[in-house]
């Protein structure tokens, strides 16, 4: 499984967009980038999933360069309830079970 | 729609006593995996089982041990508990694997051992 890192901690106010760029530079052929979404005391939550370029929902963006060596989660628009702690994961064809790294805790200020 | 379901939500044991933890997947998923995480820590795979069986081993000390059951649900039994045991532990479902289809997380059992 590739290794990612991303920043340990962001701060923002509301309103603004946040972008958690996170690297994965032994990122494979087959490998997937997914985004997960934790709030204190609860469980994991699916965000994104993305192979390449963007990849665009109602919660956020997920660009990914050519290289596919870095991915960057775009959240527009930011609210207080946006704070949280976000992960960045490398899934492939071949996994089955999710390693959670250092995630990005994001604090939104009012 | 139907979450992955864990009961219960709080425990607290004492040193030394065992506890069960249960979890319920979303339907049709025959996949369950096992995290634990502790304060201000990131989730640590345990366990996973797939179509009744084990498929995976994390960081799972002897003291656990778990196993899925013909409806799919699954269990995670710890013995001789121990302070650092103190963690939330979260059940994950999925079909066929996940990856490509999304893990579901439920809400965790907090175990506080004293």
């Amino acid at each position: 499984l590739a290794k990612t890192t991303q920043p340990i901690s962001m701060d923002s106010y509301e309103g603004q967009e946040v972008n958690i760029t996170c690297s994965h530079n032994n990122i494979a052929t087959n490998d997937y980038i997914t985004w997960y979404q934790q709030f204190p005391s609860q469980g994991p939550r699916f965000i994104i999933q993305g192979y390449k370029t963007k990849v665009t929902n109602e919660v956020a963006s997920l660009f990914i360069p050519a290289d596919r060596k870095s991915s960057t989660l775009s959240l527009p628009r930011v609210s207080l309830s946006d704070t949280a702690v976000y992960y960045c994961l490398v899934v492939g064809d071949n996994t089955d079970k999710l390693i959670f790294g250092t995630g990005t805790r994001l604090q939104v200020f009012p | 729609a139907a979450g992955v379901i864990q009961s219960p939500r709080h425990l607290i044991k004492e040193k030394r006593e065992t506890a069960t933890l249960k979890c319920y997947p979303i339907p049709r998923h025959d996949t369950v995996y096992w995290y634990q995480q502790g304060p201000g820590q990131d989730p640590q795979f345990l366990i996973s089982f797939y179509e009744k069986m084990q498929s995976d081993k994390g960081s799972i000390p002897d003291r656990f041990s778990a196993q899925q059951f013909s409806d799919y649900h699954s269990e995670l039994n710890m013995s001789s508990l121990e302070l650092g045991d103190s963690a939330l532990y979260f059940c994950a479902s999925s079909f066929g694997g996940g990856n490509l289809y999304g893990y579901t997380f439920g809400s965790g059992t907090r175990l506080t051992v004293v």
